[in-house]
């Protein structure tokens, strides 16, 4: 079965600094991996999906994602965080090959300090 | 366009009633999938419908249901309601059933269960 893990339950960074939120998988075949995030009281949003086609993937919002097969890993990252990039993120798998059945990851609070 | 419809957006049950959830898609979309979030469990797979026919379940009772209409209109419903089923709920649609299909998500249907 298909698994993610998120190495942080909560980011904290200042307005203007970095952000690296990491994520580690673990898959049977080649994975179809997303970043989804979730602002309070509100559903889910894509930032970015990687199907094989380039190992950094770009997303909305400045957010982009490096695919690295070797070590597992779909960390996300911008090079400049904003106050309102604080949300919740989740690092999600596909785990059916045939549908639409998402695996999501125990999710990443991000904090972003003024 | 519109995006995917939930409704009602929040709903207080008693314990051992049963109650009904309803999901629009997105317009043209013939995959609905449908997630529980919990503080506790985090985001989980309930089942997921695409062109009227259940294609993957996830691992829930058999108190928890579904099915699609024919326009991909999607219900779920949750029979002798517990009070652990006190959930955010979560819609998706998608316009294939395939692995790397993007899922839009609704805002949800925050039940609760006293």
């Amino acid at each position: 079965a298909q698994s993610v893990t998120q190495l942080d339950s909560h980011v904290s960074v200042s307005e203007g600094t970095p952000v690296l939120l990491r994520c580690n998988y673990s898959s049977s075949y080649s994975p179809s991996l997303f970043w989804y995030v979730q602002h309070p009281n509100k559903g889910l949003q894509l930032l970015l999906k990687y199907t094989s086609a380039a190992t950094l993937v770009k997303g909305i919002n400045g957010f982009e994602a490096e695919f690295k097969k070797s070590e597992t890993s779909f960390h996300l990252t911008k090079p400049s965080a904003h106050m309102s990039d604080a949300a919740e993120y989740f690092c999600v798998v596909s785990e059916s090959e045939y549908g639409n059945k998402l695996v999501f990851g125990a999710g990443t609070i991000l904090r972003v300090k003024s | 366009k519109a995006g995917v419809t939930q409704t009602p957006r929040y709903l207080i049950k008693t314990r051992g009633q049963q109650v009904t959830l309803s999901c629009s898609p997105i317009s043209g979309h013939r995959s609905v999938s449908w997630y529980q979030q919990t503080p506790g469990q985090g985001l989980q797979f309930l089942f997921e419908y695409f062109s009227e026919t259940q294609r993957n379940k996830g691992n829930f009772p058999g108190r928890f249901s579904g099915r699609q209409f024919s326009n991909s209109r999607s219900e779920m419903n949750v029979s002798t309601l517990e009070l652990g089923d006190s959930a955010l709920y979560l819609c998706a649609s998608s316009f294939w059933a395939g692995a790397n299909t993007e899922a839009f998500f609704g805002q949800g249907t925050r039940l609760t269960v006293v």
